[in-house]
């Protein structure tokens, strides 16, 4: 079946620096990823549309310049936080639109 | 306004039990439906998903939902649960690529 690789799994930063987070799809090409943001105990909050070979889509509220997200290839999209701050720890999860949605492992973000 | 609605935060049985979890859209037509489960720390599993067709779908893990039309509902059901089963419950709804998210079901098992 269709997986989707995402990493880090979790991964501790300090505030003002950036983080990169990838999500590749390794048996199919995905030419759409999309990104979620989860807060503890919460449902999924789509963030972003990213498409390959043309500019992301953000949902009303997604801070563009802090969410950076490049679909650079037809398997590889990335979420970069810019200029981490504590309030954006959360669980960030990738999804490509195929075979009912096939969800990236998470990854978990903490900024200190 | 579109949305999808999980009555119940959390649900507890024992093991052994049969479990019900509901699940209300309100879209203007049919839209895609799924269930997924997430344990704690992963990423979401796909359990179900019902497109078109017979109305009683079968998932992974022995887990089944129906399409109520009617009821606009696509509750999961399982006939007997297992402890392994404990994990948060998540019903979706896709209309036109617009992927929607209920809030979640947190199911706990008894021994």
């Amino acid at each position: 079946g269709a997986v989707v690789s995402q990493h880090p799994s979790w991964v501790i930063c300090k505030s003002g620096t950036s983080v990169k987070i990838e999500c590749r799809s390794l048996d199919f090409q995905a030419t759409t990823m999309f990104w979620y943001r989860q807060f503890p105990k919460q449902s999924l909050m789509l963030m972003a549309t990213s498409n390959e070979g043309s500019k992301a889509t953000y949902e009303q509220g997604v801070e563009k310049d802090k969410f950076l997200i490049n679909h650079a290839s037809l398997t590889l999209s990335t979420l970069t936080v810019t200029s981490a701050h504590p309030e954006d720890s959360s669980f960030y999860i990738c999804s490509a639109p195929t075979h009912g949605y096939t969800f990236g492992s998470g990854t978990r973000l903490t900024v200190v | 306004a579109q949305s999808v609605t999980q009555p119940d935060i959390h649900i507890t049985v024992s093991e052994g039990a049969s479990l019900e979890l509901r699940c209300n859209y309100s879209y203007g037509a049919t839209p895609y439906l799924f269930w997924y489960v997430q344990s704690p720390g992963q990423g979401l599993q796909l359990l179900l998903k019902y497109f078109s067709g017979d109305t009683l779908v079968q998932g992974i893990k022995g887990f089944e939902a129906e399409f109520k039309r009617s009821q606009s509902s696509f509750n999961l059901r399982k006939p007997s649960v297992h402890w392994s089963d404990a994990a948060e419950y998540f019903c979706a709804v896709n209309n036109n690529n617009d992927m929607r998210f209920g809030a979640g079901t947190r199911l706990t098992v008894k021994p």
